[in-house]
């Protein structure tokens, strides 16, 4: 069936780095946008970036450009995400979601989810 | 930046209609979407082309966006459907999330 799994629960320190795989299974990998959301225990979700799994191009928010890198192996119907220099304030539930590839943006929404990665930062 | 503003928390009596609603400069010439959470799951999409909604969405669930508003509306509201209700567009190549709204069924 169509769906997003994500890699397993992590703990980091503070300045290490966290890589999250998304496999996705049941669908043409390479027609769709792979985005990461996170969120922080007790709120809203915040998008990171995506990746175009097609042609590997990236988009990061502003607040995470240079600390974040998405990469995908089409191969392995897996995207990844690395966020690097970690902080206290990066403990979340970070969430692969993908998102269909089309002439306007925005048309489709992101309809399918991973089940989300509990990252937890502490010393 | 762009910015997407929702109330914080709606409160609805079950049966009746809650209306939650999302704010954004020039809102009405971009696509709204809108998720559902519940506790300790995934969002799910529920609404999305502003008005459209997903195999397996019920028919309780609709949405409209013009102006600088987009809103969800969820018709005969069920205690199920208390969840936390998110709004997202797209501005250029960015993509941005509202704050969230807590529906409460009471």
């Amino acid at each position: 069936q169509v769906q997003l799994v994500e890699s397993g629960a992590e703990v980091k320190k503070p300045g290490a780095s966290v890589k999250v795989t998304c496999k996705a299974s049941g669908f043409t990998f390479t027609a769709y946008y792979i985005h990461w959301v996170r969120q922080a225990p007790g709120q809203g979700v915040e998008w990171m970036g995506w990746i175009n799994i097609n042609n590997g191009a990236t988009n990061y928010a502003q607040k995470f450009q240079g600390r974040v890198t998405m990469t995908r192996d089409t191969s392995l119907s897996t995207g990844y995400m690395e966020l690097s220099r970690l902080r206290s304030d990066d403990t979340a539930v970070y969430y692969c979601a993908r998102d269909l590839i089309t002439m306007v943006r925005g048309v489709d929404g992101m309809d399918v989810w991973g089940q989300g990665t509990t990252v937890t930062v502490s010393s | 930046s762009y910015e997407l503003t929702q109330s914080p928390s709606v409160s609805v009596s079950p049966g009746q209609t809650a209306s939650i609603t999302c704010s954004g400069d020039k809102l009405g010439n971009k696509y709204a979407c809108w998720y559902q959470q519940k506790p300790g799951q995934s969002p799910v999409l529920v609404i999305y082309q502003n008005s459209k909604r997903p195999s397996g969405i019920p028919e309780r669930f609709s949405g409209s966006n013009s102006g600088n508003s987009a809103t969800l509306t969820i018709s005969g509201t069920q205690a199920m459907d208390e969840a936390d209700y998110y709004c997202q567009a797209w501005d250029s190549s960015i993509v941005v999330f509202g704050g969230g709204t807590k529906l409460s069924v009471l």
